[in-house]
Protein backbone atom coordinates (compact mmCIF):
# COMPACT_ATOMS: atom_id res chain seq x y z
CA UNK A 1 0.00 0.00 0.00
CA UNK A 2 1.39 3.36 -0.93
CA UNK A 3 2.48 5.12 2.00
CA UNK A 4 3.64 8.47 3.85
CA UNK A 5 4.80 9.03 7.12
CA UNK A 6 6.58 11.38 8.79
CA UNK A 7 8.44 12.37 12.45
CA UNK A 8 8.47 13.72 14.49
CA UNK A 9 4.20 14.28 14.83
CA UNK A 10 5.42 18.00 16.72
CA UNK A 11 8.12 19.61 17.35
CA UNK A 12 9.24 22.31 19.41
CA UNK A 13 12.31 24.53 19.44
CA UNK A 14 13.38 27.96 20.06
CA UNK A 15 14.08 30.48 17.71
CA UNK A 16 17.65 30.20 15.96
CA UNK A 17 18.26 27.01 16.18
CA UNK A 18 18.17 24.34 13.32
CA UNK A 19 15.78 21.62 13.07
CA UNK A 20 15.72 18.38 10.96
CA UNK A 21 11.95 16.82 10.14
CA UNK A 22 11.93 12.94 8.37
CA UNK A 23 9.62 11.32 5.68
CA UNK A 24 9.63 7.84 4.62
CA UNK A 25 7.51 6.98 2.04
CA UNK A 26 6.46 3.29 0.40
CA UNK A 27 5.18 4.57 -2.81
CA UNK A 28 6.04 2.61 -6.09
CA UNK A 29 6.71 3.53 -8.53
CA UNK A 30 7.95 6.60 -7.54
CA UNK A 31 7.78 9.54 -9.68
CA UNK A 32 8.54 13.22 -7.28
CA UNK A 33 8.43 13.97 -3.50
CA UNK A 34 7.77 17.70 -2.22
CA UNK A 35 7.69 19.28 0.76
CA UNK A 36 4.57 21.83 1.74
CA UNK A 37 4.68 24.47 4.17
CA UNK A 38 0.98 25.14 5.37
CA UNK A 39 0.04 28.38 7.91
CA UNK A 40 -2.65 27.37 10.12
CA UNK A 41 -6.04 27.73 7.89
CA UNK A 42 -3.92 28.31 4.77
CA UNK A 43 -3.49 26.44 1.50
CA UNK A 44 -0.17 25.05 1.40
CA UNK A 45 2.76 26.58 -0.04
CA UNK A 46 5.65 24.22 -2.18
CA UNK A 47 9.10 24.38 -0.62
CA UNK A 48 10.76 21.49 -2.50
CA UNK A 49 10.27 18.96 -5.52
CA UNK A 50 12.65 16.50 -6.18
CA UNK A 51 12.81 13.83 -8.92
CA UNK A 52 14.14 10.13 -8.50
CA UNK A 53 17.91 11.54 -9.93
CA UNK A 54 18.06 14.63 -7.44
CA UNK A 55 18.87 13.90 -3.91
CA UNK A 56 19.51 17.48 -2.98
CA UNK A 57 17.38 20.60 -3.17
CA UNK A 58 17.62 24.07 -1.59
CA UNK A 59 15.07 26.83 -1.23
CA UNK A 60 16.67 29.90 1.13
CA UNK A 61 17.07 28.30 4.79
CA UNK A 62 14.92 24.91 3.89
CA UNK A 63 17.46 22.11 2.46
CA UNK A 64 15.42 18.71 1.71
CA UNK A 65 17.32 15.51 0.26
CA UNK A 66 16.33 12.28 -0.73
CA UNK A 67 17.66 8.85 -0.71
CA UNK A 68 15.87 7.00 -3.09
CA UNK A 69 16.92 3.94 -2.03
CA UNK A 70 16.22 3.99 1.49
CA UNK A 71 12.79 5.81 0.33
CA UNK A 72 13.67 8.55 2.97
CA UNK A 73 13.78 12.25 2.68
CA UNK A 74 14.40 15.31 5.40
CA UNK A 75 13.92 18.34 5.54
CA UNK A 76 16.03 20.84 7.19
CA UNK A 77 15.83 24.38 8.88
CA UNK A 78 18.54 25.91 9.42
CA UNK A 79 18.23 29.45 11.90
CA UNK A 80 14.93 29.12 12.52
CA UNK A 81 12.22 31.72 12.51
CA UNK A 82 8.80 32.48 14.50
CA UNK A 83 7.54 32.70 10.67
CA UNK A 84 8.78 29.31 10.24
CA UNK A 85 6.21 27.80 12.63
CA UNK A 86 4.06 25.74 10.51
CA UNK A 87 2.70 22.55 9.70
CA UNK A 88 5.67 20.85 7.01
CA UNK A 89 3.87 18.24 4.75
CA UNK A 90 5.64 15.53 2.55
CA UNK A 91 4.23 14.74 -1.00
CA UNK A 92 5.18 11.40 -2.88
CA UNK A 93 3.78 11.24 -6.34
CA UNK A 94 3.19 7.63 -7.26
CA UNK A 95 4.22 7.84 -11.04
CA UNK A 96 1.71 5.22 -13.04
CA UNK A 97 -1.99 7.19 -11.94
CA UNK A 98 -1.20 10.51 -11.24
CA UNK A 99 -2.01 9.62 -7.72
CA UNK A 100 -0.35 12.38 -4.56
CA UNK A 101 0.13 10.85 -1.68
CA UNK A 102 0.23 12.86 1.70
CA UNK A 103 1.65 12.69 4.83
CA UNK A 104 0.15 13.89 7.84
CA UNK A 105 2.60 17.02 8.31
CA UNK A 106 4.86 17.88 11.18
CA UNK A 107 3.83 20.62 13.44
CA UNK A 108 6.68 23.04 14.22
CA UNK A 109 7.02 25.33 16.78
CA UNK A 110 9.33 27.98 16.58
CA UNK A 111 9.92 29.49 20.18
CA UNK A 112 11.32 32.91 21.00
CA UNK B 1 -1.79 35.56 -3.48
CA UNK B 2 -1.47 32.21 -5.02
CA UNK B 3 -3.45 33.50 -7.87
CA UNK B 4 -5.92 30.41 -7.17
CA UNK B 5 -9.72 32.16 -6.06
CA UNK B 6 -12.05 29.97 -4.04
CA UNK B 7 -15.55 31.18 -3.64
CA UNK B 8 -17.16 31.90 -0.92
CA UNK B 9 -15.06 32.20 1.72
CA UNK B 10 -16.95 30.83 4.26
CA UNK B 11 -20.44 28.31 3.95
CA UNK B 12 -22.50 27.58 6.70
CA UNK B 13 -25.12 25.28 6.10
CA UNK B 14 -28.08 22.43 7.33
CA UNK B 15 -27.14 18.95 7.46
CA UNK B 16 -28.65 17.01 4.40
CA UNK B 17 -28.33 20.32 1.91
CA UNK B 18 -26.35 20.85 -0.87
CA UNK B 19 -23.98 23.25 -1.73
CA UNK B 20 -21.27 24.28 -4.66
CA UNK B 21 -18.02 25.20 -4.48
CA UNK B 22 -16.23 27.32 -6.52
CA UNK B 23 -12.42 27.41 -7.78
CA UNK B 24 -10.91 29.52 -10.65
CA UNK B 25 -7.52 28.27 -11.28
CA UNK B 26 -4.30 30.61 -12.03
CA UNK B 27 -3.98 31.69 -15.55
CA UNK B 28 -2.43 29.43 -17.91
CA UNK B 29 -3.10 26.22 -15.40
CA UNK B 30 -4.58 23.08 -16.97
CA UNK B 31 -5.00 21.35 -13.76
CA UNK B 32 -7.33 21.27 -10.56
CA UNK B 33 -7.38 19.63 -7.55
CA UNK B 34 -9.90 19.18 -4.52
CA UNK B 35 -8.90 18.62 -1.03
CA UNK B 36 -10.46 18.57 2.11
CA UNK B 37 -8.91 19.38 5.43
CA UNK B 38 -10.60 18.58 8.64
CA UNK B 39 -10.10 20.40 11.63
CA UNK B 40 -6.29 19.36 12.96
CA UNK B 41 -6.24 16.66 10.35
CA UNK B 42 -3.95 16.56 7.09
CA UNK B 43 -5.14 16.95 3.58
CA UNK B 44 -7.31 14.35 1.84
CA UNK B 45 -6.69 14.25 -1.98
CA UNK B 46 -10.72 14.26 -3.10
CA UNK B 47 -10.00 14.71 -7.24
CA UNK B 48 -7.73 16.24 -10.00
CA UNK B 49 -8.84 17.59 -13.22
CA UNK B 50 -7.17 18.14 -16.25
CA UNK B 51 -8.42 20.41 -19.34
CA UNK B 52 -11.97 19.52 -18.33
CA UNK B 53 -11.24 15.32 -18.36
CA UNK B 54 -10.87 13.74 -14.66
CA UNK B 55 -7.27 12.41 -14.57
CA UNK B 56 -7.02 11.07 -10.76
CA UNK B 57 -9.22 10.55 -8.30
CA UNK B 58 -9.13 9.80 -4.16
CA UNK B 59 -10.74 9.43 -1.45
CA UNK B 60 -13.78 11.31 -2.96
CA UNK B 61 -17.61 10.17 -1.35
CA UNK B 62 -20.28 9.39 -3.28
CA UNK B 63 -22.10 12.45 -2.36
CA UNK B 64 -19.22 14.59 -3.65
CA UNK B 65 -19.14 15.53 -7.41
CA UNK B 66 -16.95 17.78 -9.19
CA UNK B 67 -16.27 18.99 -13.09
CA UNK B 68 -13.94 21.63 -14.65
CA UNK B 69 -15.66 23.46 -17.15
CA UNK B 70 -14.08 24.50 -20.54
CA UNK B 71 -12.89 28.11 -19.37
CA UNK B 72 -10.77 25.68 -17.16
CA UNK B 73 -13.03 26.95 -13.57
CA UNK B 74 -14.06 23.72 -11.23
CA UNK B 75 -17.10 23.32 -9.04
CA UNK B 76 -16.83 21.18 -6.30
CA UNK B 77 -20.81 19.71 -5.06
CA UNK B 78 -21.32 18.18 -1.91
CA UNK B 79 -25.05 16.91 -1.36
CA UNK B 80 -26.68 15.01 1.65
CA UNK B 81 -24.34 17.03 3.54
CA UNK B 82 -23.76 15.43 7.29
CA UNK B 83 -21.74 16.60 10.07
CA UNK B 84 -18.65 15.25 9.45
CA UNK B 85 -18.09 17.10 6.34
CA UNK B 86 -17.66 20.46 7.98
CA UNK B 87 -13.98 20.97 7.19
CA UNK B 88 -12.00 23.43 4.96
CA UNK B 89 -11.83 22.71 1.15
CA UNK B 90 -8.96 23.60 -0.88
CA UNK B 91 -8.30 23.90 -4.36
CA UNK B 92 -4.82 23.71 -6.04
CA UNK B 93 -4.01 24.49 -9.63
CA UNK B 94 -1.18 23.52 -11.78
CA UNK B 95 -0.03 23.70 -15.25
CA UNK B 96 -0.13 20.46 -16.55
CA UNK B 97 0.41 17.99 -13.47
CA UNK B 98 2.19 17.55 -10.45
CA UNK B 99 2.24 13.93 -10.60
CA UNK B 100 2.26 10.75 -13.33
CA UNK B 101 6.22 11.77 -14.36
CA UNK B 102 5.53 16.30 -14.02
CA UNK B 103 6.70 17.87 -11.59
CA UNK B 104 4.89 21.21 -12.27
CA UNK B 105 4.02 23.22 -8.65
CA UNK B 106 0.48 23.01 -7.37
CA UNK B 107 -0.52 26.40 -5.83
CA UNK B 108 -3.53 26.41 -3.85
CA UNK B 109 -6.23 28.61 -2.87
CA UNK B 110 -6.88 29.98 0.53
CA UNK B 111 -10.17 27.71 1.10
CA UNK B 112 -13.48 27.57 1.51
CA UNK B 113 -14.60 27.00 5.29
CA UNK B 114 -18.01 24.40 5.23
CA UNK B 115 -19.94 24.24 8.70
CA UNK B 116 -22.30 22.11 8.43
CA UNK B 117 -24.84 22.14 11.73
Amino acid sequence: KNQVEQSPQSLIILEGKNCTLQCNYTVSPFSNLRWYKQDTGRGPVSLTIMTFSENTKSNGRYTATLDADTKQSSLHITASQLSDSASYICVVSEDSNYQLIWGAGTKLIIKP
Amino acid sequence: DSGVTQTPKHLITATGQRVTLRCSPRSGDLSVYWYQQSLDQGLQFLIQYYNGEERAKGNILERFSAQQFPDLHSELNLSSLELGDSALYFCASSKRGASGGLTDTQYFGPGTRLTVL
